[in-house]
């Protein structure tokens, strides 16, 4: 059965502070990592990642896949009140069509 | 723009009721899916389409159906609500079956069954 572990579950950090989100997986003929924000209501996409050690960057938000020890993470420079979400890590199915997802990390950025 | 709908943001119902979440994208995509978000527990898929009247079940498809006669809309259906149907229901789709990975979500409709 495929699995996406995330963690931490939640985190509460300051503005300015550096945050790691964390997502491991087990799937029968990987394909892809994705990660997405939550931040009300529809999950956004951020990331697609299919090789291992190659740095996916957008502005502040960038993220790393590591096929070997099948994990990504995901990373938040001078976080901003702006960054609260719930922060989704998915991959799809071996031949499926659907994605399992994580239960995600929920990220509060205080003043 | 891409664009998913969902008809309501909440809905609030009685056990026992039949209970109908529309779905509609503008992206003209073959896959459309529903999940059910809970707290502590995900994002889980109830049933998915890839195609005009078909529809395959996914992890949690119990007391659930759906219908897809359009392409661009997608229904989920519940029979006889039970108050363990409230949730947060989420709607995606996504293009042809080779780059289902990146779903396009609706904003949800957080569902309350009395």
């Amino acid at each position: 059965e495929d699995k996406v572990v995330q963690s931490p579950l939640s985190l509460v950090v300051h503005e300015g502070d550096t945050v790691t989100l964390n997502c491991s997986y087990e799937v029968t003929n990987f394909r892809s990592l994705l990660w997405y924000k939550q931040e009300k209501k529809a999950p956004t996409f951020l990331f697609m990642l299919t090789s291992s050690g190659i740095e996916k960057k957008s502005g502040r938000l960038s993220s790393i896949l590591d096929k070997k020890e099948l994990f990504s993470i995901l990373n938040i420079t001078a976080t901003q009140t702006g960054d609260s979400a719930i922060y989704l890590c998915a991959t799809p199915g071996a031949g499926s069509y659907q994605l399992t997802f994580g239960k995600g990390t929920k990220l509060s950025v205080i003043p | 723009d891409v664009k998913v709908t969902q008809s309501s943001r909440y809905l609030v119902k009685r056990t026992g009721e039949k209970v109908f979440l529309e779905c509609v994208q503008d992206m003209d995509h073959e896959n459309m899916f529903w999940y059910r978000q809970d707290p502590g527990l995900g994002l889980r898929l109830i049933y998915f389409s890839y195609d005009v009247k078909m529809k395959e079940k996914g992890d949690i498809p119990e007391g659930y159906s759906v219908s897809r006669e359009k392409k661009e809309r997608f229904s989920l259906i519940l029979e006889s609500a039970s108050t363990n149907q409230t949730s947060m229901y989420l709607c995606a789709s996504s293009p042809w079956r080779a780059t289902n990975e990146k779903l396009f979500f609706g904003s949800g409709t957080q569902l309350s069954v009395l």
